[in-house]
Formats: C-alpha cells, sequence, structure tokens
C-alpha cells in the first residue's frame, strides 16, 4: 500500500485554467503538506495543515488553495494558471519530531 | 531566505568509494535530516539526526551534526552505481522543513 498517494501524477493544462491535485496518506500522521519544487529542484513549503487546521501559509499567491477535509487528505485547488505555476508539487506527511512521507509528485505543466 | 546550503552541488566518483556531502544552516533547529531524491521520483527519508546528537548510522550512512557550527555532513560509504541521486539536507524548525539545494551524486559502475 502506498503511504502518501498523490494524483494524478501528470497534469497538463491551458494557461487560465482551474486544476486539482489530490493527496491522501494512510499512516495516520497529523500533519500534511504541500512542497513545490521548480526546475532547479529547490523545494520550498508551500502549506501545511495539522488535524485538518492550517498552520502554515508560505506567502503563496491566493490562487492556490488547499482544502483538508480529514487529516487523512489534503488536496490543492489552483484557479487562473500560470506559466510560472509549472514545477512539480509534493505532498508529504509526518508526525512530530519525525521524518517526512513524501508522495511521488505530480509534474504541473502549464503551457 | 534559504535555510540549507550544500557542498558539494555535484560529486561524481567511482563504485567503492565514499562520498561525502555537506550542509550548512542558519537558525536554531530541532533536528535535521537527509533525504534522497532519484531522477523524476519523490523524496526517500533516509536519516534524521536531533540537535543533541553529534553522529549517527544507519547501514552505509554515517551523519554528523555540529550545532556551534550549524553544520551537518553525509557520508555514504562504499558507494554503489544505484546511490546515483540528489541529496538533500532539510532542516526541522518552526514547524516546517526547510531544504538545501541539493547535491547531485553520480557513482560510476
Amino acid at each position: 500500500d502506498t503511504a502518501v498517494s498523490q494524483t494524478p501524477k501528470y497534469l497538463v493544462t491551458q494557461m487560465g485554467n482551474d486544476k486539482s491535485i489530490k493527496c491522501e496518506q494512510n499512516l495516520g500522521h497529523d500533519t500534511m503538506y504541500w512542497y513545490k519544487q521548480d526546475s532547479k529542484k529547490f523545494l520550498k513549503i508551500m502549506f501545511s495543515y495539522n488535524n485538518k487546521e492550517l498552520i502554515i501559509n508560505e506567502t503563496v499567491p491566493n490562487r492556490f488553495s488547499p482544502k483538508s477535509p480529514d487529516k487523512a487528505h489534503l488536496n490543492l485547488h489552483i484557479n487562473s494558471l500560470e506559466l510560472g505555476d509549472s514545477a512539480v508539487y509534493f505532498c508529504a506527511s509526518s508526525q512530530a519530531g519525525n521524518g517526512y512521507t513524501f508522495g511521488s509528485g505530480t509534474r504541473l505543466t502549464v503551457v | 531566505s534559504q535555510q540549507g546550503e550544500e557542498d558539494p552541488q555535484a560529486l561524481s566518483i567511482q563504485e567503492g568509494e565514499n562520498a561525502t556531502m555537506n550542509c550548512s544552516y542558519k537558525t536554531s533547529i530541532n533536528n535535521l535530516q537527509w533525504y534522497r531524491q532519484n531522477s523524476g521520483r519523490g523524496l526517500v527519508h533516509l536519516i534524521l539526526i536531533r540537535s543533541n546528537e553529534r553522529e549517527k548510522h544507519s547501514g552505509r550512512l554515517r551523519v554528523t551534526l555540529d550545532t556551534s557550527k550549524k553544520s551537518s555532513s553525509l557520508l555514504i560509504t562504499a558507494s554503489r552505481a544505484a546511490d546515483t541521486a540528489s541529496y538533500f539536507c532539510a532542516t526541522d524548525a518552526r514547524s516546517r522543513l526547510t531544504f538545501g539545494e541539493g547535491t547531485q551524486l553520480t557513482v560510476n559502475p
């Protein structure tokens, strides 16, 4: 069983469209995250949720809206996609003080 | 600003040799973690060292942490071609992991 699964794996879409990425973890972790990895492989945190509550919102444009219906799920909705949103988006989960478990990533390409 | 900086940015060695990667950071931390990322894949957690620890081993991995110098190193002994990947250090502070730029390790057969 995949511990942190995110879908879709690849997403190609036109500028201006709205898209969602879904993430689910079956580890029972309390905290989930979204990270963005750019073309230079630099990873930057976007959001963090702990037991469905937003605890980190790291200067991300309002076009990005996370939603956590329960502590096992953290979805990411992106409105009005721009070329600069092209990146790999990683979902992760953790339990306090331990290592993170990452999903396999969603490669978003905006054309 | 970026928390972790790693060097070297790229490292190419022969199979069987040891590989050492270094990481420096700027602020106080709860722990420091190392991750591996194979090309086109997700990140895999390798090892975690807490701020009150100085050295930790896991199989062929050895991690050191010097909080006075705000630096850490990852040593991979007896490297294998399958170790070829990007390696990232990440500091755990303020409820988040902040990643360094990574070291691209290439192990030649």
